[in-house]
């Protein structure tokens, strides 16, 4: 069964900051790796897609990675702001099927 | 499109009780998921479907729990009878058939969040 492990669990930073956030996954025959965002008491939005063949993906100030043959993946935020304050989930789809297989995220406080 | 839409967003019943969760997914998406979400587990996949047919219903957790997809603007996931351990919130998410290649992502509901007293 895969696992997914996302460190640290939650994280406060100051305004302004760039940070980086890590996932890491136990096999490595992914089909591909999403990274979502989830505001309490809501669902979960997509935030980036990597397929495997894929190195990294951008979306504005987000970036995010993928190696696969360490089992890594980091998604990196640039000049966090309050507004990014969030759970973020990693979400890993094997070659094997239509499940995605979600770590338990890391919760993000960025402070005024 | 208003998204995927599920109801009730919050139920309280007791033990013993029959529960259905209800969900309608975004109009032309041909795959429909129901996971579960709790602070211990994290999220789980509870079971899929794929132009209304189930594919893969390997992560419910019980024969307490069943799922069905009637047709393609609605799904129900039903627990009878419910016990304080099914207490989670549970999400229906859907995506058009860009998913088989990996080319789209799924999109979430709000969520229903149960409570078993």
């Amino acid at each position: 069964k895969q696992e997914v492990t996302q460190i640290p669990a939650a994280l406060s930073v100051p305004e302004g900051e760039n940070l980086v956030l890590n996932c890491s996954f136990t096999d490595s025959a992914i089909y591909n790796l999403q990274w979502f965002r989830q505001d309490p008491g809501k669902g979960l939005t997509s935030l980036l897609l990597i397929q495997s063949s894929q190195r990294e993906q951008t979306s504005g100030r987000l970036n995010a990675s993928l190696d696969k043959s360490s089992g890594r993946s980091t998604l990196y935020i640039a000049a966090s702001q309050p507004g990014d304050s969030a759970t973020y989930l990693c979400a890993v789809r094997l070659d094997s099927g239509y499940a995605l297989n979600f770590g338990k995220g890391t919760s993000l406080l960025v402070t005024p | 499109d208003a998204g995927v839409i599920q109801s009730p967003r919050h139920e309280v019943t007791e033990m013993g009780q029959e529960v259905t969760l209800r969900c309608k997914p975004i109009s032309g998406h041909d795959y429909l998921f129901w996971y579960r979400q709790t602070m211990m587990r994290g999220l789980e996949l509870l079971i899929y479907f794929n132009n209304n047919v189930p594919i893969d219903d390997s992560g419910m957790p019980e024969d307490r729990f069943s799922a069905k997809m009637p047709n393609a603007s609605f799904s129900t996931l039903k627990i009878q009878p419910s016990e304080p351990r099914d207490s989670a919130v549970y999400f229906c998410a859907s995506s058009d058939d860009r998913f088989s290649s990996g080319a789209n992502v799924l999109t979430f509901g709000a969520g229903s969040r149960l409570t078993v007293l």
